[in-house]
């Protein structure tokens, strides 16, 4: 059981390239979303969505795009990197918005140049 | 504005002693909160919930108290065990959107 998968783990950007962090999950759940963890921040929610085709932003949403078309998939787009978006940037599924156990994925380490 | 916080950023314990993890929020409308654990390179796993209308919810070692007067949450880990040495989120939620704390870094020492 894969649960939830975030690819890659690792990347290095350069300002203004774009790129897609993949996020799937096995789980069927209706709730995903995005957060992004920078020291002493915490987690900061990015987007979320709660089933295909409905997105919506979260605290932290601009320089990201999101789409929803199937339920196991959440791409998270960054359309012109800057070093501000030099993050850990983790994917979370749950069954259902308000059923908030959310389980995460490993996360991916970005780093913009 | 910071919705949930954790003011302590690390804790250090002795191993078989409790340890205390405080969380506080300013959002009366959170309905949920949750304590996540997290190693490094890895993503937060759920550890323990409580719901707004409760006031306690005990799982194992693992204990959380929520005082809503005070808007004041806490994870009590009774005995503590080096393997319990992580970075502890808490989490609020209103309708399935979470907040989270800064975190705070446990080292439980042998």
């Amino acid at each position: 059981n894969a649960g939830v998968t975030q690819t890659p783990k690792f990347q290095v950007l350069k300002t203004g390239q774009s790129m897609t962090l993949q996020c799937a999950q096995d789980m069927n759940h209706e709730y995903m979303s995005w957060y992004r963890q920078d020291p002493g921040m915490g987690l900061r929610l990015i987007h979320y969505s709660v089933g295909a085709g409905i997105t919506d932003q979260g605290e932290v949403p601009n320089g990201y795009n999101v789409s929803r078309s199937t339920t196991e998939d959440f791409p998270l787009r960054l359309l012109s990197a800057a070093p501000s978006q030099t993050s850990v940037y983790f994917c979370a599924s749950s069954p259902l918005a308000g059923n908030t156990e959310a389980f995460f994925g490993q996360g991916t380490r970005l780093t913009v140049v | 504005d910071q919705q949930v916080k954790q003011n302590s950023p690390s804790l250090s314990v002795q191993e078989g002693r409790i340890s205390i993890l405080n969380c506080d929020y300013t959002n009366s409308m959170f309905d949920y909160f949750l304590w996540y654990k997290k190693y490094p390179a890895e993503g937060p796993t759920f550890l323990i919930s409580i719901s707004s209308i409760k006031d306690k919810n005990e799982d194992g070692r693992f204990t959380v108290f929520l005082n809503k007067s005070a808007k004041h949450l806490s994870l009590h880990i009774v005995p503590s065990q080096p393997g319990d040495s992580a970075v502890y989120f808490c989490a609020a939620s209103i309708y399935g959107k979470l907040t989270f704390g800064q975190g705070t870094i446990l080292t439980v020492h042998p």
